[in-house]
């Protein structure tokens, strides 16, 4: 198993560019999600996903879309990048769970410029 | 709403000194409660957890007990080595809808010299 695999690793974006980060999972897990990782703020809920076809925003969606088409992968979208979304990117995934009891498996993150 | 609050770091010890790392939480229902980790350079990994009170989750020689009379699931370790240098998050999943969402602490730095 590759557990949660995120691509690129690092990206430069200048203002107004948009980019989709990657994620994809090989262990058939029900639930993804993305954070985003800044100094002294811990770890924010961006977006997350219960299914295939369905999603749901976190703490801090604004600036950002998702789908989930597919079990397995579920991208990250940029329309029109800030540098306020300069951040580090990390995609987790678990089994579903209504108690929250279940592990989250993490990828490797994305680190994300903003000019 | 959800919240975890957790002593801030950054925290240097020596190798074989004890460590204790503070969280509180605040939720509704019972939630369950984690500790992650994340080495130089890597993503988080889960260290370990407890899903109910008076629950003590354990891993790697670290231990944390879930108080619910106190909202607390301090992170001690009673001799650490330079390789549990890492950041450490305490966070807390909910219990109603989208309760596999995470809410974390700030994190705290932990360097250990030898």
């Amino acid at each position: 198993n590759a557990g949660v695999t995120q691509t690129p690793k690092f990206q430069v974006l200048k203002t107004g560019q948009s980019m989709t980060l990657q994620c994809a999972q090989d262990m058939n897990h029900e639930y993804m999600s993305w954070y985003r990782q800044d100094p002294g703020m811990g770890l924010r809920l961006i977006h997350y996903s219960v299914g295939a076809g369905i999603t749901d925003q976190g703490e801090v969606p604004n600036g950002y879309n998702v789908s989930r088409s597919t079990t397995e992968d579920f991208p990250l979208r940029l329309l029109s990048a800030a540098p306020s979304q300069t951040s580090v990117y990390f995609c987790a995934s678990s089994y579903s769970n209504r108690l929250g009891q279940e592990t989250q498996y993490f990828g490797p993150g994305t680190r994300l410029l903003v000019l | 709403g959800d919240s975890v609050t957790q002593m801030e770091g950054p925290v240097t010890l020596s190798e074989e000194a004890f460590l204790t790392i503070n969280c509180t939480y605040t939720a509704t229902g019972y939630p369950s409660l984690f500790w992650y980790v994340q080495y130089p350079g890597e993503g988080l990994q889960l260290l370990l957890k407890a899903t109910k009170a008076d629950d003590k989750g354990s891993n790697k020689g670290f231990e944390a007990t879930y108080r619910k009379e106190t909202t607390s699931f301090h992170l001690e370790k009673g001799s650490v080595q330079v390789s549990d240098s890492a950041v450490y998050f305490c966070a807390l999943s909910g219990y109603q809808t989208g309760a596999n969402n995470l809410f974390f602490g700030t994190g705290t730095r932990l360097t250990v010299i030898p």
